[in-house]
């Protein structure tokens, strides 16, 4: 199995600034990779998939990058919608595995 | 629109039994493989199963090979979650999700439900 880590589990910061969230593998891989938004009561929303790329109506304020075991989120000048739990997740072999979460919260 | 409703969650005693369905609509259902994940109360998310297209292949996590079994029905847009055995650690929100896209069974996931509770207690 391929344990995701991410870290800092709980980011503080300011609006209009920029967080950059950490997700290690325990494993390496190429770039199946998914990054998720989850807002308390509601269900978790994709951001980023294949590592870097987009998903549909994601501002470009979050970018991601990385590859082999070292990933990152970067939320660049953080909007007041942005403050959530943010999630990754490896679908490169089975099982799917998730990061325990990173809360980005307000400073 | 694109959807996905699940229902089917309640209380249930440990040893007992639960079938989660998932409705989909607003997209070809038969082309996309589709997955559950769950959250326990204030934890993170951890993949259940996922299906195939034509329902040929599945996949579990360890925590519930044996006595969970998803399906899914083509003709009616709905897939299934069949949880046999239920313990208190299965207590939890379960979403329904589908692929992002319809080349590969492995992908992220671009569409959930909002999720219905199953809670596990005596």
């Amino acid at each position: 199995e391929i344990v995701m880590t991410q870290s800092p589990a709980t980011l503080s910061v300011s609006p209009g600034e920029t967080a950059t969230l950490s997700c290690r593998a325990s494993q390496s891989f190429t770039s199946n990779l998914a990054w998720y938004q989850q807002k308390p009561g509601q269900a978790p929303r994709l951001l980023i998939y294949g590592a870097s790329t987009r998903a549909t109506g994601i501002p470009a304020r979050f970018s991601a990058s990385g590859s082999g075991t070292e990933f990152t989120l970067t939320i660049s000048s953080l909007q007041s919608e942005d403050f959530a739990v943010y999630f990754c997740q490896q679908y490169h072999h089975w099982p799917l595995t998730f990061g325990g979460g990173t809360k980005v919260e307000i400073k | 629109e694109v959807q996905l409703v699940e229902s089917g969650g309640g209380l249930v005693v440990p040893g007992g039994s639960l079938r989660l369905s998932c409705a989909a609509s607003g997209f070809t259902f038969s082309a996309y493989s589709m997955n559950w994940v769950r959250q326990a109360p204030g934890k993170g998310l951890e993949w259940v199963s996922s299906i195939s297209t034509a329902g040929s292949y599945t996949y579990y996590s360890d925590s519930v090979k044996g006595r969970f079994s998803i399906s899914r029905d083509n003709a009616k847009n709905s897939l299934s979650l069949q949880m046999n055995n239920l313990r208190a650690e299965d207590t939890a929100v379960y979403y329904c999700a589908r692929d992002t896209s319809n080349y590969d069974i492995l992908d992220a996931f671009n569409i959930w439900g909002q999720g219905t509770l199953v809670a596990v207690s005596s």
